[in-house]
């Protein structure tokens, strides 16, 4: 069980820049999700991903913010245009399919948006 | 509208006393419970979970309380260690996603 693994660890962007952060889950978990850290605050969910479907999607979710999981393996979260506010640790998880399966977190990227 | 709150931003106990995490939540259709631990650069943890059918899970030093009636979870652990400093998330399983609280930074005292 090698964990789930997130690059970069820290990532530092001019406004406006696009960013883009890679997450491999645990080899056999079904599930993938993407939640956002602010300083004070708990995870906060953004989406997440059965297989490489898209299950669902933050209603808070700019359209700036895009994930994929092309093969049901590792997963992408983009963000276009870049703005101070975007500046979080942002936190890959996978689980099993099971019902209450517990998610086990990666150690996450940390942006900055200067 | 915070679903899951902790109220407590930190915590102070002496090693070897008792910790008593809390946690409240407002979605009276939540039903199943998680704890996570997380340290500082790392990512959340997982400790302990408990199920609405249930009132009580014990593992080891950590105890996993749920009061359905008052919508209340609290984790207890003792006795407390230095190494079990670092902040405390309490999170509600709601359709296969977690929704976590703001979490408590528990410090434990030598």
């Amino acid at each position: 069980d090698t964990g789930v693994s997130q690059n970069p660890r820290h990532k530092i962007t001019k406004r406006g820049q696009n960013v883009t952060f890679r997450c491999d889950p645990i080899s056999e978990h079904n599930r993938l999700y993407w939640y956002r850290q602010t300083l004070g605050q708990g995870p906060e969910f953004l989406t997440y991903f059965q297989n490489e479907a898209q299950l669902e999607k933050s209603r808070l979710l700019s359209d700036r913010f895009s994930a994929e999981r092309p093969k049901g393996s590792f997963s992408t979260l983009e963000i276009q245009r870049t703005e101070q506010g975007d500046s979080a640790m942002y936190l890959c998880a996978s689980s099993l399919l099971e019902n209450n399966s517990p998610l086990h977190f990666g150690n996450g990227t940390r942006l900055t948006v200067t | 509208d915070q679903q899951v709150k902790q109220n407590s931003p930190s915590l102070s106990v002496q090693e070897g006393r008792i910790s008593i995490l809390n946690c409240d939540y407002t979605n009276s259709m939540f039903d199943y419970f998680l704890w996570y631990k997380k340290y500082p650069a790392e990512g959340p943890t997982f400790l302990i979970s408990i199920s609405s059918i249930k009132d009580k899970n014990e593992d080891g030093r950590f105890t996993v309380f749920l009061n359905k009636s008052a919508k209340h979870l609290s984790l207890h652990i003792v006795p407390s260690q230095p190494g079990d400093s670092a902040v405390y998330f309490c999170a509600a399983n709601q359709g296969g996603k977690l929704i976590f609280g703001q979490g408590t930074e528990l410090s434990v005292k030598p």
